[in-house]
């Protein structure tokens, strides 16, 4: 069955860096586009950044580009989120999740991960 | 960038009740690209409805969707006990980017 776990979150200053990660398993990694979205304490879903399936595409909300940089091991079926300069406003739980049908960039999530809490603060 | 609006912000509800959950879009959007999500507490999301009307696999048919243009619907016939939960609307139509609604707040009355 499909598994993605999220790893690497944590406590950090403003203006530090943070790496998370993300483990797959139970399906060919290689053949589907990965996101990141992530919900603040108490508040809605929030896209973040997309990486096709091959990992030449990448795409980012405007309140990260600059910032975040998502990339993939598809030899190690693992997602990465890279995140510089943080905010207290990128404090939330951030979810790694799955497009559904192969092949495709933007699409329905149909798999996540249970997400891992970063917080922000001094 | 296209706005999801979801309404109520809150649904208040018996157990065997009917729920309408409304997302209305800023702009047209293709039915095939919104979907509807239900997130319990401290759980992920769960794709329920996708092309706007799609079950996703092991939805109870008593989830159903509805819609085209701005204007979108997720119906839940009857409600059972563990409906309750919050509900979001994304669109997935204006590649690069997703968008999801606020969200609704379905509880128990």
């Amino acid at each position: 069955q499909v598994q993605l776990v999220e790893s690497g979150g944590g406590v950090v200053q403003p203006g530090r860096s943070l790496r998370l990660s993300c483990a797959a398993s139970g399906f060919t990694f290689s053949n589907y586009a990965m996101n990141w979205v992530r919900q603040a304490p108490g508040k809605g879903l929030e896209w973040v950044t997309v990486i096709s399936y091959d990992g030449t595409s990448k795409y980012y909300a405007d309140s990260v580009k600059g910032r975040f940089t998502i990339s993939r091991d598809n030899s190690k079926n693992t997602l990465y989120l890279q995140m510089n300069s943080l905010t207290t406003g990128d404090t939330a739980v951030y979810y790694c999740a799955r497009v559904s049908p192969p092949f495709t960039s933007v699409d329905r999530l149909g798999y996540w991960g249970q997400g891992t809490l970063v917080t922000v603060s001094s | 960038e296209i706005v999801l609006t979801q309404s109520p912000g809150t649904l208040s509800l018996s157990p065997g009740a009917r729920a309408t959950l409304s997302c209305r879009a800023s702009q047209s959007i293709s039915s095939t690209y919104l979907a509807w999500y239900q997130q319990k507490p401290g759980q992920a999301p769960r794709l329920l409805i996708y092309g706007a009307s799609s079950r996703a696999t092991g939805i109870p048919d008593r989830f159903s969707g509805s819609g085209s243009g701005t204007d979108f619907t997720l119906t839940i016939s009857r409600l059972e006990p563990e409906d309750f939960a919050v509900f979001y609307c994304q669109q997935y139509g204006t590649s690069p980017s997703i968008t999801f609604g606020q969200g609704t707040r379905l509880e128990i009355k």
